[in-house]
């Protein structure tokens, strides 16, 4: 079965730029979410879609980031405009969760590593 | 607010020691607790424990979920330098998945 496939895999922007990343779950998957890691620290949860409805995006900073996954199948994460603290490690999770209830493992894509100048 | 502590930060260890990664939690309506390992960017799956399954085994790694004390335990037996890794730890409430900040391992050869 195919995995999670995420893109780019590395970007390197300047401060104040834009730049979107583009996740595809793994098939069937009903859930997805978006984490972002900074280095030494573990994931944190930026958006949850159940289909295509957010379940959770309170810690995503709305006034620079936007996400969504239309059509209930791949999603794009947006930083606009980027700031230094942005540079990160960005993961795309999927998991089965049909009923919305997370209860199951996540498979994780490859990530995309972000550095902003 | 719910969390998720994980202890040691980082450990260093020599080839065939033993070691022991903590993981302590407060999340509300607690479902179950995962462990990752992470060694590029992509975490990968170990083990999952919930009331009805507390204690997991896979070669030489095992875990326990301990329920009373909100906490866990991942132990790795006769350690390699392919388990260096960041571990992680994470918990399901209801509609969340939250980890913890990792246990960076280095295993030396």
């Amino acid at each position: 079965e195919a995995g999670v496939a995420q893109s780019p895999r590395y970007k390197i922007i300047e401060k104040r730029q834009s730049v979107a990343f583009w996740c595809n779950p793994i098939s069937g998957h009903a859930t997805l979410y978006w984490y972002q890691q900074i280095l030494g620290q573990g994931p944190k949860l930026l958006i949850q879609f159940q289909n295509n409805g957010v379940v959770d995006d309170s810690q995503l900073p709305k006034d620079r980031f936007s996400a969504e996954r239309l059509k209930g199948v791949d999603s794009t994460l947006k930083i606009q405009p980027a700031k230094l603290e942005d540079s990160a490690v960005y993961l795309c999770a999927s998991s089965l969760d049909p009923q919305g209830v997370v209860y199951e493992k996540l498979f994780f894509g490859s990530g995309t590593q972000l550095s902003v100048l | 607010e719910d969390k998720v502590v994980q202890s040691p930060l980082s450990l260093v260890v020599h080839e065939g020691d033993t070691v022991t990664l903590n993981c302590s939690y407060e999340v509300t309506n607690f479902r179950s607790l995962l462990w990752y390992k992470q060694e590029k960017k992509a975490p990968t799956f170990l083990f999952m424990l919930t009331s009805s399954g507390i204690e997991k085994k896979s070669g030489r790694l095992s875990s326990i979920l301990d329920k009373k004390e909100l906490s866990s335990i991942l132990n790795i037996t006769a350690t390699q330098t392919g388990d260096s890794a960041i571990y992680l730890c994470a918990v399901i409430g209801p509609y969340k998945y939250i980890f913890g900040t990792g246990t960076r391992l280095k295993v030396l050869a």
